[in-house]
C-alpha cells in the first residue's frame, strides 16, 4: 500500500537553530514529491516539487532534497515567521496524490 | 488572480441537513479535487475531476456527491450530513496537461455537524 510518513510530528526550534524535516514514502513509480506549507486557518501553499533522486530545490531558508525513499526539508537559521505545518505529498501514476500528516514547526524568538 | 476560491468559509449543520460547498478556480486548470483534513489523518481525497465532464471517487467518497459544472467550478454536496463529516474541506486544482504539476489549494470550508 502506498504510504507517506513524516517525522517528527512536531518540532520546536530556537530562532537561528537549523534542523531538518523528514518525509519517507513507499509509492511505486513516483511522479513527483511535493512540499507544502500550511498556516493555521489556511490552505496548503505549494513550496517545491522534486522529480528524481539527487535533486535539490531552494527557497530562502528552505532547501528540499530527494532520495529514492525519502525527502528532507532543511531549514537554515529559521525565523519565527517560518512557524507553520509542513506537508509532504507524493504523486503516483494515475495522478493520485498521497499526503503525509505533516510536521508542525514552531520557531521561538 | 484569486487562484482557488471556496465558499462558505464556515458552516454549522444539524444532522440530516444538506448543503453544497462551492469551489472555483481562475487558473484554467483541467483537474479539480475535493479533500478533507482531519487531525492526525492528513488530507484525504473525496472526489476528483480529471477534466471537465468527468468525476471519479477518491479514498473517502461515501456520503458525498460532486458536480463539475464547467472548467472553473467543482462543487461538493452533502445530502444528509452526519457528525463524522465534521472536518475542514479543501478544494484544489492542477494542470493535468503537464505531468507532475502541483495542487493549488483554496483556504477551506470549516464544517461542523451537530
Amino acid at each position: 500500500e502506498d504510504q507517506v510518513t513524516q517525522s517528527p510530528e512536531a518540532l520546536r526550534l530556537q530562532e537561528g537553530e537549523s534542523s531538518s524535516l523528514n518525509c519517507s514514502y513507499t509509492v511505486s513509480g513516483l511522479r513527483g514529491l511535493f512540499w507544502y506549507r500550511q498556516d493555521p486557518g489556511k490552505g496548503p501553499e505549494f513550496l517545491f516539487t522534486l522529480y528524481s533522486a539527487g535533486e535539490e530545490k531552494e527557497k530562502e531558508r528552505l532547501k528540499a532534497t530527494l532520495t529514492k525513499k525519502e525527502s528532507f526539508l532543511h531549514i537554515t537559521a529559521p525565523k519565527p515567521e517560518d512557524s507553520a505545518t509542513y506537508l509532504c505529498a507524493v504523486q503516483a501514476p494515475g495522478n493520485q496524490f498521497y499526503f503525509g500528516t505533516g510536521t508542525s514547526l514552531t520557531v521561538i524568538p | 488572480n484569486a487562484g482557488v476560491t471556496q465558499t462558505p468559509k464556515f458552516q454549522v449543520l444539524k444532522t440530516g441537513q444538506s448543503m453544497t460547498l462551492q469551489c472555483a478556480q481562475d487558473m484554467n486548470h483541467n483537474s479539480m479535487y475535493w479533500y478533507r483534513q482531519d487531525p492526525g489523518m492528513g488530507l484525504r481525497l473525496i472526489y476528483y475531476s480529471a477534466s471537465e465532464g468527468t468525476t471519479d471517487k477518491g479514498e473517502v467518497p461515501n456520503g458525498y456527491n460532486v458536480s463539475r459544472l464547467n472548467k472553473r467550478e467543482f462543487s461538493l454536496r452533502l445530502e444528509s450530513a452526519a457528525p463524522s463529516q465534521t472536518s475542514v474541506y479543501f478544494c484544489a486544482s492542477s494542470e493535468l496537461t503537464f505531468t507532475r504539476s502541483p495542487l493549488h489549494f483554496g483556504n477551506g470550508t470549516r464544517l461542523t455537524v451537530t
